[in-house]
């Protein structure tokens, strides 16, 4: 059972407007949430985190929302660019809890298209 | 400058034949993992180490094997148990400092011919 889900496969948004990117989590024990962006035949590069004790965390262009009652994160870009244009990828970790529960569970990833 | 360096960027394998992915890091990081990612779906994680000389099985483990003989490097062979091998592989490590943050490599698809 997916323990992370990104329920939209894909998403396409127009250059300037807000890209918001979907993240549903079912372990109540994870406490340590983050987002990847990954370009075709490249390795997911880290974008930003957040902690299960904040419910917003910014950088830059990229804002990431917790709602621990939902279960549920979303990660904005605004605006977005053609340059975002790549596989987005929630993952989660129980971190608190250390062994294989500090391991990452990854999403299924949304692909994000950003048109001119 | 740091990173983590697969190689080779692509491989090739014969039927029955076990085929060794390379992974090298000098983040001086204690924690390194392996991943497949099949299309369409996430990364699924093969195994780990989160120490020299110790590591882990993750959710997918059968039909590969690894050894952490040394803090930089983690292959990571596919044997031919592994029926379907065929998928894009990537290597992680994660330090103490930024602790649940990996950084992963560039991966290696790996196909059967």
């Amino acid at each position: 059972d997916q323990q992370v889900k990104q329920n939209s496969p894909s998403l396409s948004v127009q250059e300037g407007r807000i890209s918001i990117l979907n993240c549903d989590y079912t372990n109540s024990m994870f406490d340590y949430f983050l987002w990847y962006k990954k370009y075709p035949a490249e390795g997911p590069t880290f974008l930003i985190s957040i902690s299960s004790i904040k419910d917003k965390n910014e950088d830059g262009r990229f804002t990431v929302f917790l709602n621990k009652s939902a279960k549920h994160l979303s990660l904005h870009i605004v605006p977005s660019q053609p340059g975002d244009s790549a596989v987005y990828f929630c993952a989660a970790s129980a971190m608190n809890y250390g062994g294989s529960q500090g391991n990452l569970i990854f999403g299924k990833g949304t692909k994000l298209s950003v048109k001119p | 400058d740091g990173g983590i360096t697969q190689s080779p960027k692509y491989l090739f394998r014969k039927e029955g034949q076990n085929v060794t992915l390379s992974c090298e890091q000098n983040l001086n990081h204690d924690a390194m993992y392996w991943y497949r990612q099949d299309p369409g779906q996430g990364l699924r994680l093969i195994y780990y180490s989160q120490i020299v000389n110790d590591f882990q099985k993750g959710d997918i483990a059968e039909g590969y094997s690894v050894s952490r003989e040394k803090k930089e490097s983690f292959p990571l062979t596919v044997t031919s148990a592994q029926k379907n091998p065929t998928a894009f592989y990537l290597c992680a490590s994660q330090g103490a400092v930024a602790k649940n943050i990996q950084y992963f490599g560039a991966g290696t698809r790996l196909s059967v011919l």
